[in-house]
């Protein structure tokens, strides 16, 4: 079993849909919790990261951990066919953000 | 502020041959890393840098990859001889103290025929 579990997709869906993303992890050691947005042929760019646990919120994203679940999840409100990416969630440890562990990535679609 | 800089883009080379990729990370920045990406999957990491000392590589396979960050700045990443299974986007990152978390470069595409 991975550490970290994400479903690949790809997710499709129109535009000004509300989009629900996802990872699963075993560790319970992890307290960095990061979403990365990873445009074709592009590195990774960080969206938002949440310490621990709770919700954070970014104009249209908020990003939720729930740590008894062992369970994150990103939501992207009035999505638009720019944000149409593949969308990595990534976890750190005691270590920090300094030693990452990623998720296969899932691949967004939003079509106009 | 530039970014992250990778060179090449792209590599295509046969098996057996060597390939070295460069990184030049941001400015400021002591903390330096490079992953593996497969295609359908998200980074590894191969190895991460503080200055110039490698403080993690337990993820690198050293009997064909070797790295080196001189002076602490910029960063090489060298495959010797390449096999088959080396085709992956080699991304390099960077982070400094000041801020948690990791700025990626564009990576390196390579292919191994």
């Amino acid at each position: 079993q991975k550490e970290v579990e994400q479903d690949p997709g790809p997710l499709s869906v129109p535009e000004g849909a509300i989009v629900s993303l996802n990872c699963t992890y075993s560790n319970s050691a992890f307290q960095y919790f990061m979403w990365y947005r990873q445009y074709s042929r592009k590195g990774p760019e960080l969206l938002m990261y949440t310490y621990s646990s709770g919700n954070k919120e970014d104009g249209r994203f908020t990003a939720q951990v729930d740590k008894s679940s062992k369970y994150i999840s990103l939501f992207i409100r009035d999505s638009q066919p720019s944000d149409s990416a593949t969308y990595l969630c990534a976890m750190g440890g005691i270590t920090g953000f300094q030693k990452l562990v990623f998720g296969t990535g899932t691949r967004l679609l939003v079509s106009p | 502020e530039a970014g992250v800089v990778q060179s090449p883009r792209y590599k295509i080379i046969e098996k057996k041959q060597p390939v070295a990729f460069w990184c030049n990370p941001i400015s400021g920045h002591n903390t330096l890393y490079w992953y593996r990406q497969n295609l359908g999957q998200g980074p590894e990491l191969l190895i991460r840098y503080e200055n110039e000392e490698a403080v993690d590589d337990s993820q690198l396979p050293k009997d064909r990859f070797s790295a080196e960050r001189l002076k602490g700045v910029d960063s090489t990443l060298k495959i010797q001889p390449a096999e088959l299974g080396d085709s992956a986007v080699y991304l390099c990152a960077s982070s400094s103290w000041r801020e948690e978390t990791q700025y990626f470069g564009p990576g390196t595409r390579l292919l191994v025929l």
